[in-house]
C-alpha cells in the first residue's frame, strides 16, 4: 500500500533557528501533497498544499514567509519553519493521495526552547 | 462551508464493550467521509471510508461505520472493544474534489479493564 515517510520525527532546535521537515511518498509519485498541523490534545488543520513544480497554496492565516513549503520531485516536500519561535511548537504531519485516499505520515513533533 | 462535529470528547468503554463514536457532517452534495484513528504521538490511520454505494462501511481491526444521508451522519462502531483501541479518532469530510480534509476535533477513547 502507500506508504508516506516523514523525517525526523521528532526535532528540538533554539528560538530563532530553522528547521526543515521532510515528506515522501515511498512507492508512488504524489504531485501533490498536504501539511497540517495539530496542537496538543486538538485536531489537525490543513496549513496549506504543496504542489510539484509549482508554489504551495497557503490557508488563510498561514505565514508563507514562517512556513516554507518546497515540491522539488514527485515523491519528496518540505516543509521549513524559518526564524521558529516557541509558539511554532507542534505536531507536523504530511499527507499524500493515493489510491483514492489520504495517506498521512507518522508526524514531526517540534519542539521550539 | 463542509465541516464535521465529533460531539464526544472523551468516551471511556470497557473492554470487551461495544463502542459508537459520532459523527455528523455539514454538506450539500453527497460527501466523502472518513474515520482515521490516532496513537499517542503518531500519525493518522485510515480505518475506513465512505465515498458511495452501500451506507454500512466496513472497516480495518474491526470496526464499521454507516452512512445515514436522513440524520447527516457518519457513525463509527466496533462490537467488541479491545484495550489497543484505545486512541483518538477523528471523522473527517473532503473539503474540495481535491483530497483537502476538514476533520471533526476527535474523539478520546479510553478502555478500562
Amino acid at each position: 500500500g502507500a506508504v508516506v515517510s516523514q523525517h525526523p520525527s521528532r526535532v528540538i532546535c533554539k528560538s530563532g533557528t530553522s528547521v526543515k521537515i521532510e515528506c515522501r511518498s515511498l512507492d508512488f509519485q504524489a504531485t501533490t501533497m498536504f501539511w497540517y498541523r495539530q496542537f496538543p490534545k486538538q485536531s489537525l488543520m490543513l496549513m496549506a498544499t504543496s504542489n510539484e513544480g509549482s508554489k504551495a497554496t497557503y490557508e488563510q492565516g498561514v505565514e508563507k514567509d514562517k512556513f516554507l513549503i518546497n515540491h522539488a520531485s514527485l515523491t519528496l516536500s518540505t516543509l521549513t519553519v524559518t526564524s521558529a519561535h516557541p509558539e511554532d511548537s507542534s505536531f507536523y504531519i504530511c499527507s499524500a493521495p493515493g489510491a483514492n485516499v489520504l495517506t498521512f505520515g507518522a508526524g514531526s513533533r517540534l519542539t521550539v526552547l | 462551508a463542509q465541516s464535521v462535529t465529533q460531539p464526544d470528547i472523551h468516551i471511556t468503554v470497557s473492554e470487551g464493550a461495544s463502542l459508537e463514536l459520532r459523527c455528523n457532517y455539514s454538506y450539500g452534495a453527497t460527501p466523502y467521509l472518513f474515520w482515521y484513528v490516532q496513537s499517542p504521538g503518531q500519525g493518522l490511520q485510515l480505518l475506513l471510508k465512505y465515498f458511495s454505494g452501500d451506507t454500512l462501511v466496513q472497516g480495518i481491526k474491526g470496526f464499521e461505520a454507516e452512512f445515514k444521508r436522513s440524520q447527516s451522519s457518519f457513525n463509527l462502531r466496533k462490537p467488541s472493544v479491545h484495550w489497543s483501541d484505545a486512541a483518538e479518532y477523528f471523522c473527517a469530510v473532503v473539503r474540495d474534489d481535491d483530497y483537502k480534509l476538514s476533520f471533526g476535533a476527535g474523539t478520546t477513547v479510553t478502555v478500562r479493564a
